[in-house]
């Protein structure tokens, strides 16, 4: 699977949007950018994913650059909920089958929402 | 709806003790997996099954067993614990594999 580049952490006010950026410079044709978070103590938490047009849900908006080397994840309005470490991972999509099927988190940025 | 179900959430085990973590989902989904997770490790699968009646090894199986009961339930098992396996252990599921995975909440497993 490509590599992901996130920052290592970032704020933003309650209320205001967050937009955690990704860069997956070597990402190939079949490759989709999934978005993951994980709240202390909790599972991860599938948020959102796309291939290469921009993609929006009841949890946030998926950003992905024409080039595809890079995407933005977008928490409209962020909550103290939110408060969470963000994974991006580029994987292939639907027609992945075999060993590899695990699930590659890095170190993920850690947004803190603050009041 | 409960998604993905785990029991049980913290478990306590003498060395050599063997045990049984439980997971169930009720979302109709064809595959399931078991992560393990470690402080600075990130998620590393141990096993999954791409459908019922199929299960393969993850990249970290060595120390465990599976069991794809039905369609809903797979469960991972310890013959003999070793406290290398103390972990957080979640099972994950996913319509088809390549599609999100959905998670359960997790079992903080201790091997003293």
């Amino acid at each position: 699977d490509a590599k992901t580049t996130q920052p290592t952490s970032m704020d933003c006010a309650e209320g205001r949007a967050a937009n955690l950026p990704c860069n997956h410079s070597t990402i190939s044709g079949n490759e989709y950018v999934y978005w993951y978070r994980q709240i202390h103590s909790q599972g991860p938490q599938y948020i959102i994913h796309g291939l290469k047009n921009n993609e929006t849900n009841e949890m946030a908006s998926l950003i992905i650059t024409e080039d595809r080397k890079s995407s933005t994840l977008i928490l409209p309005h962020a909550t103290l909920r939110d408060t969470a470490v963000y994974y991006c991972i580029v994987r292939p999509g639907l027609s992945y089958t075999g060993a590899n099927s695990k699930l590659t988190f890095g170190k993920g940025i850690t947004l803190s929402v603050r009041p | 709806n409960a998604g993905v179900t785990q029991t049980p959430k913290f478990q306590v085990l003498k060395t050599g003790q063997s045990m049984t973590l439980q997971c169930a989902q009720d979302m109709n989904h064809n595959s399931m997996y078991w992560y393990r997770q470690d402080p600075g490790m990130g998620l590393r699968l141990i096993y999954y099954s791409a459908s019922e009646g199929t299960t393969d090894k993850g990249e970290v199986p060595n120390g465990y067993n599976v069991s794809r009961l039905n369609k809903r339930e797979f469960s991972l098992r310890l013959e003999s614990a070793a406290p290398s396996q103390t972990s957080v252990y979640f099972c994950a599921s996913s319509e088809v594999l390549g599609n999100e995975q959905y998670f359960g909440p997790g079992t903080r497993l201790t091997v003293t």
